[in-house]
């Protein structure tokens, strides 16, 4: 079992580029989380996927953040127009089912310059 | 909206002290409540170190242990000994998978903890 998988770990980006984030979640996990970690805000809730489908984006941003679920072994967080506030380690997690427990990647770590 | 507020750090101790590092919850769109605790070792990812789903018991975990208190609404992690290899960031966490909740998790800041030999 390889855990979560993040992709890159770490991603420069100039501001107004577009930056990709991949998440590969474990094997068999039905659900499928972002969050976003920044010194000043903490860890912070994003987006939910249960079965690809999406189910909770409440945390999102309403611009230029979107993600998807194409298939069940990758999520994708976009990132359009970066602009610096948006550097942060961004973590992913799945979980088994109904199970409560969330299984964290590696994490990837953006810097906007 | 729910929140999590826990022990600012850097929390500083010497191997073989007690520890205790605070968490306190507000749960307001949660009516079961299930509270938990990840850690950072260093150069290593967040990992769940214990979970709690009802009210009234304790989860334990490598030494630790914390209690879910509804009537006081917290949920501390205590350690009779620490050792040098405790050293790690702890997020105390607050989540559930009762009724619509999805069970996304809503994090304390960390506590930053370092034990000195």
């Amino acid at each position: 079992n390889a855990g979560v998988i993040q992709t890159p770990r770490h991603k420069v980006t100039g501001k107004g580029q577009e930056a990709t984030l991949w998440c590969e979640p474990i094997s068999g996990h039905s659900a499928v989380f972002w969050y976003r970690q920044t010194i000043v805000q903490g860890l912070e809730f994003l987006t939910y996927f249960r079965n690809q489908a999406p189910i909770d984006d409440s945390g999102m941003p309403k611009e230029r953040f979107s993600a998807q679920m194409p298939n069940q072994s990758h999520s994708t967080l976009k990132i359009q127009s970066t602009q610096p506030q948006d550097s942060a380690v961004y973590l992913c997690a799945s979980r088994p089912g109904h199970q409560d427990t969330q299984y964290f990647g590696p994490g990837t770590r953006l810097l906007v310059l | 909206g729910d929140s999590v507020t826990q022990t600012e750090g850097p929390v500083t101790v010497s191997e073989s002290e007690s520890l205790i590092i605070n968490c306190t919850y507000s749960a307001t769109s949660i009516a079961y409540p299930n509270l938990f605790w990840y850690v950072r070792y260093p150069g290593e990812g967040l990992q769940l170190l214990l979970k709690v789903i009802t009210a009234g018991q304790k989860g334990s975990s490598r030494g630790f242990e914390a209690t879910y208190n509804k009537e006081t609404t917290s949920f501390h992690l205590q350690k009779a000994s620490v050792q040098e290899s405790d050293s790690a960031v702890y997020y105390c966490a607050l989540g559930s998978l009762s009724g619509a909740n999805t069970g996304k998790l809503t994090f304390g800041h960390g506590t930053i903890l370092r034990v000195h030999p």
